[in-house]
């Protein structure tokens, strides 16, 4: 079951760009992560925001999240060829231990 | 920092064979994953283990098995492998405990292995 979906499911940029990607879910969460994959590797965990906070701030990473709507926010700011992955959202249903995926945003940055 | 170790990177496989992937980890984690990736489907969860001997069925066990003997290793075998089994398989780990005392649940992922079952 996908409990988080991203959107848009590709976006492509120029460097220097701003680039932001959302994330949908359906149940209620404790905290929602963000996790980058590249091209044929593991995934790496970006930044965990818990369910008592609406903005977060990690260098270039800002994520918001809206408990009421459901949703929450990755923006990249002044983005890098280096940032080209694919970006995931992931939350915990129900408090549960596991983590529920979304299917990804594809971020190519162009330089 | 967290190492996930995933003992074979591509594998080939023939379909009928009986298929074992390795994960091991070094961070005493107790919690272990083992997902699959799939060209726009994402990740999907195969088998969680919160604890030796302890399993959880995810979404998609049909066709899986797991084994978890040691803390630090959690197999994923295959009893038959089959084709539409071929696929990217992930494993990761996380503590346990999700009290805002505990780092949440990040969880921390191996390089995956390439399966391809012919």
């Amino acid at each position: 079951s996908q409990q988080g979906e991203e959107d848009p499911q590709a976006l492509s940029i120029q460097e220097g760009e701003n680039a932001t990607m959302n994330c949908s879910y359906k149940t209620s969460i404790n905290n929602l992560q963000w996790y980058r994959q590249n091209s044929g590797r593991g995934l790496v965990h970006l930044i965990l925001i818990r369910s008592n906070e609406r903005e977060k701030h990690s260098g270039r990473l800002r994520v918001t999240l809206d408990t009421s709507k459901k949703s929450s926010s990755l923006l990249i700011t002044a983005s890098r060829a280096a940032d080209t992955a694919s970006y995931f959202c992931a939350t915990p249903p129900g408090g549960s231990e596991k983590l529920v995926f979304g299917k990804g945003t594809k971020l190519t940055v162009n330089p | 920092d967290v190492k996930v170790t995933q003992s074979s990177r591509y594998l080939v496989k023939r379909t009928g064979e009986k298929v074992f992937l390795e994960c091991v980890q070094d961070m005493d984690h107790e919690n272990m994953f083992w997902y699959r990736q799939d060209p726009g489907l994402g990740l999907r969860l195969i088998y969680f283990s919160y604890d030796v001997k302890m399993k959880e069925k995810g979404d998609i066990p049909e066709g899986y098995s797991v084994s978890r003997e040691k803390k630090e290793r959690f197999s994923l075998i295959l009893e038959s492998a089959s084709t539409n089994q071929t696929s990217m398989y992930l494993c990761a780990s996380s503590l346990a405990g999700t009290g805002p005392e505990i780092s949440g649940n990040t969880i921390y992922f191996g390089e995956g292995s390439w399966l391809t079952v012919v």
